[in-house]
C-alpha cells in the first residue's frame, strides 16, 4: 500500500541513550517532515527536507539530527535521549502536486525513562 | 511569526447538536487549509482542505469548513454531530510555496455524550 511507513512504533530508551527514527514514503514525494505530538500542544515541527539533499530546522530542532538518505527515506536520531523527548513523533510527506495534500505515518511512540 | 489559533481547547456536546471549532491563522500572504481529526489511538486524518475557489469547502462525514479571507478564518462546522466524532482536531495551513510545512494549531479535543 502507497503510504509512509514509520518505524519503530513504539520504543522506551534510558535517558542518555540514542536512536534513530525512520521513515520511508513510497509516493516520489518530494518534501518529507517530522513533527511531534504532545498533550495540549498539537503537532510541533521539528526538522523538514523540501527536497532531497536539503534539509531545516523547524520549531523544535533541539536535540535531535536529520538525514535525508535520498528521495524515499528521511531519518530522525536522537543522539542524547532525555525523558522531554518522550512523544508521539510523526513523518509525513508531500509532493509537488498541492492537491493531495500531506501524507502522514502512523507514528512512534518513544517513552524515555 | 506564522501560528494557527484554535479557540477552544475542549468542547463537549450531545448527539445531535451542532458543532464549530474555530481557527484563525496568522500569515499574511496565500495560505492553503486543513483540518484534521485524530481518533482515539489514531494518526491523523484528513477531514478537508481549501486551496483556492469556493471558500465553503465540504470534507468527510458531513463536516464543511468557511474560509473567511478578511478574518483570517477557517471555521470548521457540523449540523448534527454524533458519538463517534470523537475525536482531537487539528487545523492547520501552509504558505504557497512548494516544500513548506504545515503549521498546526494545538487542537480542539471534542467529546460527544450519546
Amino acid at each position: 500500500n502507497a503510504g509512509v511507513t514509520q518505524t519503530p512504533k513504539f520504543q522506551v530508551l534510558k535517558t542518555g541513550q540514542s536512536m534513530t527514527l525512520q521513515c520511508a514514503q513510497d509516493m516520489n514525494h518530494n518534501s518529507m517532515y517530522w513533527y511531534r505530538q504532545d498533550p495540549g500542544m498539537g503537532l510541533r515541527l521539528i526538522y523538514y527536507s523540501a527536497s532531497e539533499g536539503t534539509t531545516d530546522k523547524g520549531e523544535v530542532p533541539n536535540g535531535y539530527n536529520v538525514s535525508r538518505l535520498n528521495k524515499r527515506e528521511f531519518s530522525l536520531r536522537l543522539e542524547s535521549a532525555a525523558p522531554s523527548q518522550t512523544s508521539v513523533y510523526f513523518c509525513a510527506s508531500r509532493g509537488a502536486d498541492r492537491g493531495p495534500g500531506y501524507t502522514f505515518g502512523s507514528g512512534t511512540r518513544l517513552t524515555v525513562v | 511569526a506564522q501560528s494557527v489559533s484554535q479557540h477552544n481547547h475542549h468542547v463537549i456536546l450531545s448527539e445531535a447538536a451542532s458543532l464549530e471549532l474555530g481557527c484563525n491563522y496568522s500569515y499574511g500572504g496565500t495560505v492553503n487549509l486543513f483540518w484534521y481529526v485524530q481518533y482515539p489511538g489514531q494518526h491523523l486524518q484528513l477531514l478537508l482542505k481549501y486551496f483556492s475557489g469556493d471558500p465553503l469547502v465540504k470534507g468527510i462525514k458531513g463536516f464543511e469548513a468557511e474560509f473567511i479571507k478578511s478574518k483570517f478564518s477557517f471555521n470548521l462546522r457540523k449540523p448534527s454531530v454524533q458519538w463517534s466524532d470523537t475525536a482531537e482536531y487539528f487545523c492547520a495551513f501552509n504558505s504557497n510555496q512548494a516544500g513548506t510545512a504545515l503549521i498546526f494549531g494545538k487542537g480542539t479535543t471534542l467529546s460527544v455524550s450519546s
